[in-house]
């Protein structure tokens, strides 16, 4: 089983519709990203998160410690937000585990 | 947030080349930088960590004298691939670890190589 896992590992939704992707880890973390990447490679750092919950505009992420879960929710979602979602979790020595990340794909 | 920049983003070069990939903290001090690949289709794995003014500590698998890894400065990492060959043809990705504070982690946006 891996350290970090991601559901689902594909989505396909409508614009417009709301998006969540799931990330579950079964180690002691300090910190969890989640990562933008999209077709061309690019990797844009969406949020950073020990504890609670982040908003940036249509984004959104949350974490539950004790559940050792995260979840990036997206809001009216748009087809520029078809990308990979990748969720990494950061243990005490900042050694990142990755997932294996989300392909989104929203359809216009 | 903080930004953390690469430089070149794509780079194609002829096999046996060397090639020197830039990761720059653009407003922050970063004592630690940390160096990952990314394989098609692939998740990232991370290749090596640079702190300022010390030598890379390099995983497992990871030739030290085929990746060279170059910490200056407090905001400058580069990554040097060595004779590079098609199979190094790979995304590059860094990220820096500021300084104090909340010691948070950020990325940069990678460089695309390509080794023909």
């Amino acid at each position: 089983k891996n350290e970090v896992e991601q559901s689902p590992q594909n989505l396909t939704a409508q614009e417009g519709e709301f998006i969540t992707i799931n990330c579950s880890y079964s180690v002691g973390i300090s910190a969890l990203h989640w990562l933008q990447q999209h077709p061309g490679g690019g990797i844009v750092s969406l949020f950073m998160l020990s504890s609670g919950k982040k908003k940036h505009g249509r984004l959104i992420a949350t974490i539950n410690i004790q559940e050792k879960h995260s979840s990036l929710h997206i809001t009216a979602s748009h087809p520029r937000d078809s990308a990979v979602y990748i969720c990494a979790v950061r243990g005490s020595n900042y050694q990142l585990i990755w997932g294996a990340g989300t392909k989104l794909i929203i359809k216009p | 947030g903080a930004v953390v920049s690469q430089h070149p983003s794509w780079v194609i070069c002829k096999s046996g080349t060397s090639v020197k990939i830039e990761c720059r903290s653009l407003d922050f001090q970063a004592t630690t930088m940390f160096w990952y690949r990314q394989f098609p289709k692939q998740s990232l794995m991370l290749m090596a960590t640079s702190n300022e003014g010390s030598k890379a500590t390099y995983e497992q698998g990871v030739e030290k004298d085929k990746f060279l890894i170059n910490h200056a400065s407090l905001t400058l990492s580069t990554l040097t691939v060595t004779s590079a060959h098609p199979e190094d043809s790979s995304f590059y990705i860094c990220s820096a670890r500021s300084v104090g504070g909340a010691n948070e982690q950020f990325f940069g946006p990678g460089t695309r190589l390509t080794v023909l």
